[in-house]
């Protein structure tokens, strides 16, 4: 299995470019989350979603916008990328509604926007 | 609003030495408490975790001690050695309609040979 896949790995935009980003997960998962990481702040939760076809807004949900059209994927778009949104991007997954499920963490997106 | 306060933001110990990482929330209705820890270039990864009704939990060299008076918890790791060198996060989790995890700051901890 691989588990929580992010691609790219890499990117860098120029204010105003859009890109998606894309997570996949072949662990069956029902849960997935969108984080981005900042120094100083931790992860904080952009969107989620609780099954196919269902998306939900985080704590930091301005600027982006999340799809889940099949079960093992989860997009996260940038329509208009800033500065702000200059960060390392996390996507998780988890199996059930539970507080001590565990969240199973990709590898990471770094992304730049100039 | 930080509901975690996670600190030191940087630590560095001997090897053999003990680290300790401490956090504090805010809200009470948090049901679980874990710990990730993350290495460079890689995602966060669950180490230790505790429920609310425990006062102390041990995997290992890690320990996990939590004071639900004082709405403080803290990572312990004993015999520290140079692969725990990485970042760790504490979280606090509820669950409304979905798993919600409020992560730390982070705390990057560095061993020393």
């Amino acid at each position: 299995n691989a588990g929580v896949t992010q691609t790219p790995k890499f990117r860098v935009l120029k204010t105003g470019q859009s890109m998606t980003l894309l997570c996949a997960q072949d662990m069956n998962h029902e849960y997935m989350y969108w984080y981005r990481q900042d120094p100083g702040m931790g992860l904080r939760l952009i969107h989620y979603s609780v099954g196919e076809g269902t998306t939900a807004k985080g704590e930091v949900p301005d600027g982006y916008n999340v799809s889940r059209l099949k079960k093992q994927n989860f997009l996260l778009g940038l329509e208009s990328a800033a500065p702000s949104q200059t960060s390392v991007y996390f996507c998780a997954s988890s199996y059930r509604l539970a507080a001590t499920d565990t969240q199973y963490f990709g590898p990471g997106t770094r992304l730049t926007v100039l | 609003q930080q509901q975690v306060k996670q600190s030191p933001q940087s630590l560095i110990v001997q090897k053999g030495g003990i680290s300790i990482i401490n956090c504090a929330y805010e809200n009470t209705a948090f049901d679980y408490f874990p710990w990730y820890q993350q290495f460079p270039g890689k995602g966060p990864a669950l180490l230790i975790a505790i429920r609310p009704d425990v006062s102390e939990k041990k995997e290992g060299r890690f320990t996990i001690s939590f004071n639900k008076s004082a709405k403080q918890f803290s990572l312990h790791i004993m015999d520290s050695q140079p692969g725990d060198s990485a970042t760790y996060f504490c979280a606090a989790v509820t669950v409304q309609g979905a798993q919600k995890l409020v992560f730390g700051q982070g705390t990057r901890l560095t061993i020393n040979p």
